[in-house]
């Protein structure tokens, strides 16, 4: 069974904090992974990819990963109302998967001014 | 979306008839999928293409079926649409080559309801 688990929220920060997304995930074979961000009544869209150890900044955006923990992060850094989404953590476990993506259940985030 | 339509965005639709939601691509890419989202369950996985002719399903099949007779479009049909069949579709295509995976990029999305 391949799951990915993000913590449930709503997460709520004021305007200019940090906010941390964590996700874990099952398979120790994971090769990709990734963070999508949802407006309400849009589409997903693709903000961080991020496929070995260690940080990835872009931006006031920095994903996180660990793979011998299996939990990979994403901080957003001087948080402002416009990324006041909902994020979604996504998993390819390679192999034979033919590039398939596993998805959390997003946590929706609300940044207050 | 650049790269990936999906038509219609809205459509109301009867119980019991069938219905066909269109994915349109020109990135050439070779996986293409179909998901529902609804409240409390997230994307979920109805039908994947990975090739002209090639699809297989995904964990919500039931009631759903699909057909790629070319790279560009990939097409879901409700075969015989129910109020369960209530939710927000999204196509996605994958650029994946085998060596690295680089996500997908979804469509605006299909809101369907079924009265």
């Amino acid at each position: 069974q391949k799951e990915v688990e993000q913590n449930s929220g709503p997460l709520s920060v004021p305007e200019g904090a940090i906010a941390s997304l964590n996700c874990t995930y099952s398979d120790r074979g994971s090769q990709s992974f990734f963070w999508y961000r949802q407006y309400s009544g849009k589409s997903p869209e693709l903000i961080m990819s991020i496929y070995s150890n260690g940080d990835k900044e872009d931006g006031r955006f920095t994903a996180q990963l660990n793979k011998a923990s299996q939990y990979v992060s994403l901080l957003i850094r001087d948080s402002q109302p416009s990324d006041s989404a909902t994020y979604l953590c996504a998993v390819n476990w390679g192999g034979s998967t033919l590039g398939r993506l596993y998805f959390g259940r997003g946590t929706q985030l609300t940044v207050w001014p | 979306d650049a790269g990936i339509t999906q038509s219609p965005r809205h459509k109301v639709t009867e119980t019991g008839t069938p219905v066909t939601l269109r994915c349109h691509q020109t990135e050439n890419h070779r996986y293409m999928y179909w998901y529902r989202q609804d409240p409390g369950h997230g994307l979920r996985l109805i039908h994947y293409s990975y090739g002209v002719k090639d699809t297989d399903k995904g964990e919500v099949s039931d009631g759903y079926s699909v057909s790629r007779s070319k790279t560009e479009d990939f097409l879901l049909t409700l075969e015989s649409a129910t109020s369960s069949q209530t939710s927000v579709y999204f196509c996605a295509i994958s650029a994946d080559s085998g060596l690295r995976n680089y996500g997908y990029t979804f469509g605006s999305g299909t809101r369907l309801t079924v009265v």
